[in-house]
C-alpha cells in the first residue's frame, strides 16, 4: 500500500499569512498513463471533505484562486498565498494512483 | 444540483449487519465510479470501497475484505454497502463519494453528509 505522510500536523497560521503543508507518498504516484493522481481536501468542523486540487495542480470548480497544488513523484505541496477564517480545518492529501486508495494523516489548519 | 444522501446507519452489535444505501441525483450515476469512505470519531479519513461505473470492478480495504459488500443499481441511481460481522473497530461516520477517472483526475468530487455506524454491546 502507499503510504501517504503528511507534515505538519498541526500548523497555526495568522490571518492573512500564508500557510503550506507537505505530503510525501512512499513511492511514485506516476500512474502507467502519465498522469499522477494527487489530489487535496479539506474538511471544515463538522462538515464532510470537500475537493480543492486535483492532479497536483487543478483546482476543482469553486475554489479560491487562493489554494494552489504542486510536486511531482513523491512530494506534493498544498499553498494557501493568504490564509482566511474559512480556511481553518483538517486538510488531507490522498492518492488515486493504485488500490487501496490512501489518505494522509491530516494536518488541522487553525488560525492563531 | 448535485446531492449524495445516504442512510441506514445506526447502533448494531458485534457480529451483526447493516446495509447503508446512498442515494444520488444531480449527475450521471450511471457512468460515475463510486466508494464508500469512512471516518472514525476524532480521526481521519478511510477509504473503504470501490464500484466501477458498470459494477464490474470492485476492490476493498483489506480491513473489510470479506465483510463488506458494495454494490449499485444504475436504475435507481444509489449505491450499497452490506457490512456483515461488524466490529468495534468499523464504528464510523460512512460517507459515499464520486471519484471518476473521467472527471477532476480521480479525485473525490462529490460527497455526501454521511450516516453514523456504531457498533457496540
Amino acid at each position: 500500500d502507499i503510504v501517504m505522510t503528511q507534515t505538519p500536523l498541526s500548523s497555526p497560521v495568522t490571518l492573512g499569512q500564508p500557510a503550506s503543508i507537505s505530503c510525501r507518498s512512499s513511492q511514485s504516484l506516476v500512474h502507467s498513463d502519465g498522469n499522477t493522481y494527487l489530489s487535496w481536501l479539506q474538511q471544515r468542523p463538522g462538515q464532510p471533505p470537500r475537493l480543492l486540487i486535483y492532479k497536483i495542480s487543478n483546482r476543482f470548480s469553486g475554489v479560491p484562486d487562493r489554494f494552489s497544488g504542486s510536486g511531482a513523484g513523491t512530494d506534493f505541496t498544498l499553498k494557501i498565498s493568504r490564509v482566511e477564517a474559512e480556511d481553518v480545518g483538517v486538510y488531507y492529501c490522498t492518492q488515486a494512483t493504485q488500490f487501496p486508495r490512501t489518505f494522509g494523516q491530516g494536518t488541522k489548519l487553525e488560525i492563531k | 444540483e448535485v446531492q449524495l444522501v445516504e442512510s441506514g446507519g445506526g447502533l448494531v452489535q458485534p457480529g451483526g449487519s447493516l446495509r447503508l444505501s446512498c442515494a444520488t441525483s444531480g449527475f450521471t450515476f450511471s457512468s460515475s465510479e463510486m466508494n464508500w469512505v469512512r471516518q472514525a470519531p476524532g480521526k481521519g479519513l478511510e477509504w473503504v470501497s470501490y464500484i466501477s461505473s458498470s459494477g464490474t470492478n470492485i476492490y476493498y480495504a483489506d480491513s473489510v475484505k470479506g465483510r463488506f459488500t458494495i454494490s449499485r443499481d444504475n436504475a435507481k441511481n444509489s449505491l450499497y454497502l452490506q457490512m456483515n460481522s461488524l466490529r468495534a473497530e468499523d464504528t464510523a461516520l460512512y460517507y459515499c463519494a464520486r471519484a471518476d477517472s473521467g472527471s477532476h483526475g480521480r479525485g473525490f468530487d462529490y460527497w455526501g453528509q454521511g450516516t453514523l455506524v456504531t457498533v457496540s454491546s
